[in-house]
């Protein structure tokens, strides 16, 4: 089954205390983004990522990192998470060809921070 | 730069009663539009798109066609159930490469029994 698996599905923590959201796709897509949903404000990308070692900022990247080592995983990492990062984040993965920007998104992320 | 204007609601309607969630854009290009709905506890979903004007996208008995002169693409059902209860998020993207999507704020649809 083609799927984006975002992990983990709720997470609390405390300011100042690193963490890491995994993505994975099993589609062999290209293109992958990381989103943040904020009730009033919908979806504002975070970063994106055209290819192995290959990324860049989307419109709210302060506070964030990614990585991608292999073309299948897009990491968010949050190196020192405050209270404004408390969100609910989306991982998704876009098709390439002639339904290029189709994306198809994990099932979300719900992170508190203290 | 481009952006996508939709009410964030919440919009309340009955079972079997007409349903039209507005969305308007404003685009520097030609965009692809596209409907997106996300279920409670779910990531969002394609629902619809269209690419090119007077094209007309359609699922699941919903239904928004791509009008240029107005810069519009409605959503629409005739008949709304309770399992359309969610929130529905309007969007747009260019083709070619990789291109960013912009989203509208949402706008979710209660439907009660």
């Amino acid at each position: 089954e083609a799927q984006v698996t975002q992990n983990p599905r709720y997470l609390i923590t405390v300011t100042g205390k690193k963490l890491t959201v995994t993505c994975s796709q099993n589609m062999n897509h290209e293109y992958m983004s990381w989103y943040r949903q904020d009730p009033g404000l919908g979806l504002r990308q975070i970063y994106y990522s055209m290819n192995v070692e290959v990324t860049d900022k989307g419109d709210v990247p302060e506070g964030y990192k990614v990585s991608r080592k292999e073309k299948r995983n897009f990491p968010l990492i949050l190196e020192s998470p405050s209270p404004n990062q408390t969100s609910l984040y989306f991982c998704a993965s876009t098709q390439d060809g002639l339904a290029k920007n189709i994306q198809y998104f994990g099932a979300g992320t719900r992170l508190s921070v203290l | 730069g481009d952006s996508v204007t939709q009410m964030e609601g919440p919009v309340t309607l009955s079972e079997e009663a007409f349903l039209t969630i507005n969305c308007t854009y404003t685009a520097t290009g030609y965009p692809s539009l596209f409907w997106y709905v996300q279920y409670p506890g779910e990531g969002l979903q394609l629902l619809l798109k269209a690419t090119k004007a007077d094209d007309k996208g359609s699922n699941k008995g919903f239904e928004a066609t791509y009008r240029k002169e107005t810069t519009s693409f409605h959503l629409e059902k005739g008949s709304v159930q309770v399992s359309d209860s969610a929130v529905y998020f309007c969007a747009l993207s260019y083709s070619g490469g990789y291109q960013k999507v912009t989203f509208g704020i949402g706008t979710k649809l209660q439907v009660i029994p």
